[in-house]
């Protein structure tokens, strides 16, 4: 039983070059998010799904483009990395209706 | 500006202290109150939740007391142990998804 599901784990990025994050998850959860991670800013929400097809602005979604093709997964885009994006990265997924989110292990983004 | 504030930023405590860590928020259509573990190198995991209409929620060692009228909620470890060394977080939704988190606390337990 995987959960939530990132990859990669690590990714060093040179400023300007695109990339992109995937999130699986195989519990059948509607909805999904990308949060970032910054030391003293606790998880600010990037982007968010609330199913197949749909997506939505978070609180800080500048920089960032998201896909959700399919409802077990949900892409997250970086096309022209800053260092201001060096962060750790996760997905979460949940229930329809519920914020009981459950996370992935995270992505450690570096931007040079 | 985040949305919840939490406090302290870190926390020491002898191994069978109590660790307490504060939050308070502004927003009162928030109607969902979690606490998120998370170890190094690990994501978020749920710990215990409260809703506004209960005061205090007890899983084990880890309580939620929950004041509606002061807008704060506030996590207790009783008997804090060694492997409860991790950093804390404590979150807010409106409409049962999408959360707000605070800062986060860092808890070392000392043996």
């Amino acid at each position: 039983n995987a959960g939530v599901t990132q990859t990669p784990k690590f990714r060093v990025l040179k400023t300007g070059q695109s990339m992109t994050l995937l999130c699986a998850q195989d519990m059948n959860h509607e909805y999904m998010y990308w949060y970032r991670q910054d030391p003293g800013m606790g998880l600010r929400l990037i982007h968010y799904s609330v199913g197949e097809g749909t997506t939505a602005k978070g609180e800080v979604p500048d920089g960032y483009n998201v896909s959700r093709l399919k409802k077990q997964n949900f892409l997250l885009g970086l096309e022209s990395a800053a260092p201001s994006q060096t962060s750790v990265y996760f997905c979460a997924s949940s229930y329809t209706g519920t914020a009981k989110a459950f996370f992935g292990q995270g992505t450690r983004l570096t931007v040079v | 500006q985040q949305q919840v504030k939490q406090s302290p930023q870190s926390l020491i405590v002898q191994k069978g202290g109590i660790s307490i860590i504060n939050c308070a928020y502004e927003n009162t259509a928030f109607d969902y109150f979690p606490w998120y573990q998370q170890f190094p190198g690990k994501g978020p995991a749920l710990l215990i939740a409260i809703r506004p209409d209960v005061s205090e929620k007890k899983e084990g060692r880890f309580t939620i007391s929950f004041n509606k009228s002061a807008k704060q909620f506030s996590l207790h470890i009783m008997d804090s142990q060694p492997g409860d060394s991790a950093t804390y977080f404590c979150a807010a939704s409106r409409g049962d998804y999408k959360l707000s988190f605070g800062a986060g606390t860092t808890v070392t337990v000392r043996a």
